[in-house]
């Protein structure tokens, strides 16, 4: 089975400046993908941003971009200009390609500080 | 409005008595998906459809049964709730299991078992 750790269970950052949330996996797949979600306190789960596993450039949506390390199974977000509204749950996840399975890490706590 | 809806949103019951929490999407998503989630465990997935009478155990499926008579519902079933099921749930959705495409989260469902 795969796993996914995230070790940050709380992280903060000052507002307009950036942070790095981590993510690791463990698996012996090839076809696989991975994604952040954003979970802020409405608990909805929004996805932030997503990276095919074969394809060697990192993802960017605005903001957000991710540092993909393949062989080091590591998957970290990297957000930009922090905004207030980016205080949340986030989840680093893992999808089997395989098993059709979705597996999330423990999550970090994002405090944004004005 | 493309979206998937839970219902109840909030359910206080007592132990043995059974509940359903009823899931639905009108995008004619085929693969569906219910996850709990507890704190310092992230979400974790409980039971699966890759189609219409097709479901597969997820990774903590105990004490929970799933249906799927028809595309658009996906309900899960407590035939007998303890304690150690209450937690936040989630009802998930996407195209044909293929995981490029965004999976789609209901709003959730705070189950409190006394």
């Amino acid at each position: 089975a795969q796993t996914v750790t995230q070790s940050q269970p709380e992280m903060s950052v000052q507002e307009a400046e950036t942070v790095t949330l981590s993510c690791t996996y463990d698996t012996s797949e090839s076809d696989y993908y991975l994604f952040w979600y954003k979970q802020p306190p409405s608990r909805q789960m929004i996805l932030v941003i997503r990276q095919e596993a074969y394809k060697q450039q990192n993802a960017t949506e605005n903001r957000f971009s991710v540092n993909f390390q393949k062989a080091a199974k590591s998957f970290s977000l990297k957000i930009s200009d922090s905004q207030l509204g980016d205080a949340a749950m986030y989840f680093c996840a893992y999808f089997s390609g395989s098993a059709r399975q979705l597996t999330f890490g423990s999550g970090t706590q994002l405090t944004v500080l004005p | 409005e493309a979206q998937v809806t839970q219902n109840p949103r909030y359910l206080i019951t007592v132990t043995g008595k059974k509940l359903t929490v009823t899931c639905s999407q009108n995008m004619n998503h085929e693969y569906m998906s219910w996850y709990r989630q507890d704190p310092g465990l992230g979400l974790r997935q409980i039971y699966y459809s890759m189609n219409v009478e097709v479901t597969d155990k997820g990774d903590v499926p105990e004490g929970y049964k799933v249906s799927r008579k028809e595309k658009r519902n996906f309900p899960l079933i407590l035939e007998s709730p303890s304690p150690n099921q209450t937690s936040l749930y989630f009802c998930a959705s996407s195209d044909r299991g293929d995981a490029w495409n965004e999976q789609f989260f209901g709003p959730g469902t705070r189950l409190t078992v006394l």
